[in-house]
């Protein structure tokens, strides 16, 4: 599995746009990438997965350049509400892909 | 249509006790993976069942831990004897079938405390 690295923490005002990057230098071809949001006390939820390029949908935007080394989450005007951590996850579709690999994700914090 | 269910929230319970954990998916979802997130930690993932059969355990302790998932009836994560180690948040995760490109819904977790 591809191993991933992000901030560990970031700050940001309400309001603001907010982007977390991810790196996954040994990203496979078959490898999609996936965004997972964890409030206090609550499971993981899915936000968005990509596999190349930008994929948009409610509630956010991820961005994948051409090489996929990278890829950032993208949280347009953050509220309160969206204090969390965001999990950055690589794996293919084959057998073992449901071993979602957890990092120690990016801790966000949105300042009123 | 209810989410992944998971009880008791909080567990408490001495070393050398047993603590069940239950897990019951989304309607529809046959799939059940259970993870172990330890205090500032991502999840790790313990153990993929299927109804009646354990696809994926190599996450799993090797000794006093067991899970399962019955034809009728939720998943059960049972540890036996736990230890001080074992308090984490036990979370459950389904899907109505497996591969990477499909989501997991988690549930709320379950907290367990170790006296």
């Amino acid at each position: 599995l591809a191993k991933t690295t992000q901030p560990i923490s970031m700050d940001s005002y309400e309001g603001q746009e907010v982007n977390i990057t991810c790196s996954h230098n040994n990203i496979a071809t078959n490898d999609y990438i996936t965004w997972y949001q964890q409030f206090p006390s609550q499971g993981p939820r899915f936000i968005i997965q990509g596999y190349k390029t930008k994929v948009t949908n409610e509630v956010a935007s991820l961005f994948i350049p051409a090489d996929r080394k990278s890829s950032t989450l993208s949280l347009p005007r953050v509220s309160l509400s969206d204090t969390a951590v965001y999990y950055c996850l690589v794996g293919d579709g084959g057998a073992g892909s449901y071993q979602l690999t957890f990092g120690k994700g990016t801790k966000l914090s949105v300042i009123p | 249509n209810a989410g992944v269910m998971q009880n008791p929230r909080h567990l408490v319970r001495r070393r050398g006790q047993e603590a069940r954990l239950r897990c019951s998916p989304m309607k529809g979802h046959s799939h059940v993976y259970w993870y172990r997130q330890l205090p500032e930690e991502g999840l790790k993932f313990m153990v993929y069942l299927q109804k009646e059969n354990i696809i994926d355990e190599s996450g799993m302790p090797k000794e006093r831990f067991s899970a399962e998932f019955p034809k009728e009836g939720p998943s059960i994560l049972r540890i036996q004897q736990v230890v001080r180690g074992d308090s984490a948040a036990y979370f459950c995760a389904s899907s109505p079938r497996t591969g990477g490109d499909n989501e997991q819904f988690f549930g709320p977790g379950t907290r367990l405390t170790v006296l």
